[in-house]
């Protein structure tokens, strides 16, 4: 069974403070490593797909880093405003399983002003 | 912005009674996938369905539940013969191509089996 786990389960930054949160997946027969933001009474929204160990992606303050290798995924937010509050989920895909993406348990992120 | 839509947002049902959730994916999209969310737990991938057939299933996808693109734009869930532990968030998301790329989920349809 691939288990994929997020830390911490949520998470309370003050306004314009960075702050970071992991995604962790079993390494072996890894495909690719979904990020996705999902706000209160809205749809999940893609954030990064990342399929490279090393990978670094960039989405205006948010980015993510990859290692394959060790089964790992950090999202990282620079200077974190209140309309960045809202669940982050990661979600790993392997080779054998086709299109089956599983999902971690979500980072939930309050930004107090 | 093209989305993907659900309908209906809220239904309830009997337990034993059948019921069809539906979706629209985005347009040229060849990827679609259903998940639920029970309360309180994570998000489970259902199916994913490309070609005009189911490309992957969990175990949880068993023969009470099927899915059909009927016409070219709807992707049906339907669960034959519901019962309380069904009761979750049904999303349903579509995918412009395989595994490498983003999907687009609609906004979730709450199922409520009594």
């Amino acid at each position: 069974i691939l288990n994929v786990e997020q830390s911490p389960q949520s998470l309370h930054v003050q306004e314009g403070d960075s702050t970071n949160f992991t995604c962790s997946f079993p390494s072996s027969n890894f495909y690719a490593l979904h990020w996705y933001r999902w706000e209160t009474a809205k749809s999940p929204e893609a954030l990064f797909v990342m399929t490279l160990n090393g990978d670094e992606k960039k989405k205006g303050r948010i980015s993510a880093t990859l290692n394959t290798k060790e089964g790992y995924s950090y999202l990282y937010i620079k200077g974190s405003q209140p309309e960045d509050s809202a669940t982050y989920l990661c979600a790993s895909m392997i080779k054998a399983a086709g299109n089956k993406l599983t999902f971690g348990g979500g980072t939930r992120v309050l930004v107090k002003p | 912005e093209p989305e993907v839509t659900q309908t209906p947002s809220h239904q309830v049902t009997q337990m034993g009674q059948e019921v069809i959730l539906r979706c629209v994916p985005i347009s040229n999209h060849l990827y679609f996938y259903w998940y639920r969310q029970i309360l309180g737990q994570k998000v489970e991938f259902l199916v994913s369905f490309y070609n005009n057939e189911i490309s992957e299933k969990s175990e949880i996808f068993d023969d009470q539940f099927s899915v059909e693109r009927p016409d070219g734009s709807n992707f049906t869930l339907k669960i034959r013969s519901t019962k309380l532990e069904d009761s979750a968030m049904y999303f349903c998301a579509s995918s412009p191509q395989g595994p490498s790329y983003e999907q687009y989920f609609g906004p979730g349809t709450r199922l409520t089996v009594t």
